[in-house]
C-alpha cells in the first residue's frame, strides 16, 4: 500500500465546508483516478489523468472538483456536498491509461462523511 | 452493454476447505479480467489477472483464477482457506480505452 498514499484517511465535513483529499504515487506512473466506493455498490470511476490532462470525466457533480498538478499527486476539492456523498473514496494509479492490460494500484482510500 | 457480475454477495468457507468466488463477465472483445482484494478499511490490493495465454492464473497469496471463455467466467479459487482470507473480493474487467468495470464484490468469511 505504500506505494499510493492518501491522506487523510478519514474525514468528516459539514454540507457547507471546502475540503481536499490528496493522493500521492510513488510507482512512476503516469494516469491516476479517482473512485468512489459506496455501500452495496459497485465502485464508480470519476475522473482519470493522464499525463496531468484529465480524459475522463464520469459525469461528476460540479462539487467535486479534480486537480493532477503533476503527475505523481491527485486531489479532489470538494464543496457543497450532500449527506449522499458520504463514502470511500479510492485513488488508484496505472502506468499508462489507455492500455487494456494496465493495472490499477489503490490507496487506502479517505472515509468521507457528510452531516 | 458491458458488465461484470459478482452473483454472490457472500462465501462462508470453513479454514481449510477450498474456496471458490464466482465471476461473470460481458464485453465485447478480448476480454482482460482483474481480482482485487479489499480488507476492512483498506484500499482494494491486486491479486492477479488474465491478459492471455494459459487460463489458469496463479496470484499473491496462493490464490488462483480459471479463464473460461465459454462460460464467461473468471472464478477465483484458492485450495486451502485461511481466516485471514476473510475480505472483500472485487472481480473487474477492462474495456476499451482502458476502463476497469468493476463487479460488486463478494465478502469472504473464513471460519476456523
Amino acid at each position: 500500500e505504500t506505494g499510493v498514499t492518501q491522506t487523510p484517511r478519514h474525514l468528516v465535513m459539514g454540507m457547507t465546508n471546502k475540503k481536499s483529499l490528496k493522493c500521492e504515487q510513488h510507482l512512476g506512473h503516469n494516469a491516476m483516478y479517482w473512485y468512489k466506493q459506496s455501500a452495496k455498490k459497485p465502485l464508480e470511476l470519476m475522473f482519470v489523468y493522464s499525463l496531468e490532462e484529465r480524459v475522463e470525466n464520469n459525469s461528476v457533480p460540479s462539487r467535486f472538483s479534480p486537480e493532477c498538478p503533476n503527475s505523481s499527486h491527485l486531489f479532489l476539492h470538494l464543496h457543497t456536498l450532500q449527506p449522499e456523498d458520504s463514502a470511500l473514496y479510492l485513488c488508484a494509479s496505472s502506468l499508462l491509461a489507455g492500455g487494456t492490460q494496465e493495472t490499477q494500484y489503490f490507496g487506502p482510500g479517505t472515509r468521507l462523511l457528510v452531516l | 452493454a458491458q458488465s461484470v457480475a459478482q452473483p454472490e454477495d457472500q462465501v462462508n468457507v470453513a479454514e481449510g476447505n477450498p474456496l471458490t468466488v464466482k465471476c461473470t463477465y460481458s464485453v465485447s472483445g478480448n476480454p482482460y479480467l482483474f481480482w482485487y482484494v479489499q480488507y476492512p478499511n483498506r484500499g482494494l490490493q491486486f491479486l492477479l489477472k488474465y491478459i492471455t495465454g494459459d487460463n489458469l492464473v496463479k496470484g499473491s497469496y496462493g490464490f488462483e483464477a480459471e479463464f473460461n471463455k465459454s462460460q464467461t467466467s473468471f472464478h477465483l479459487k484458492k485450495p486451502s482457506a485461511l481466516v485471514s482470507d476473510s475480505a472483500l473480493y472485487f472481480c473487474a474487467v477492462r474495456v476499451q480505452g482502458g476502463k476497469l468495470i468493476f463487479g460488486q464484490g463478494t465478502e469472504l468469511s473464513v471460519k476456523p
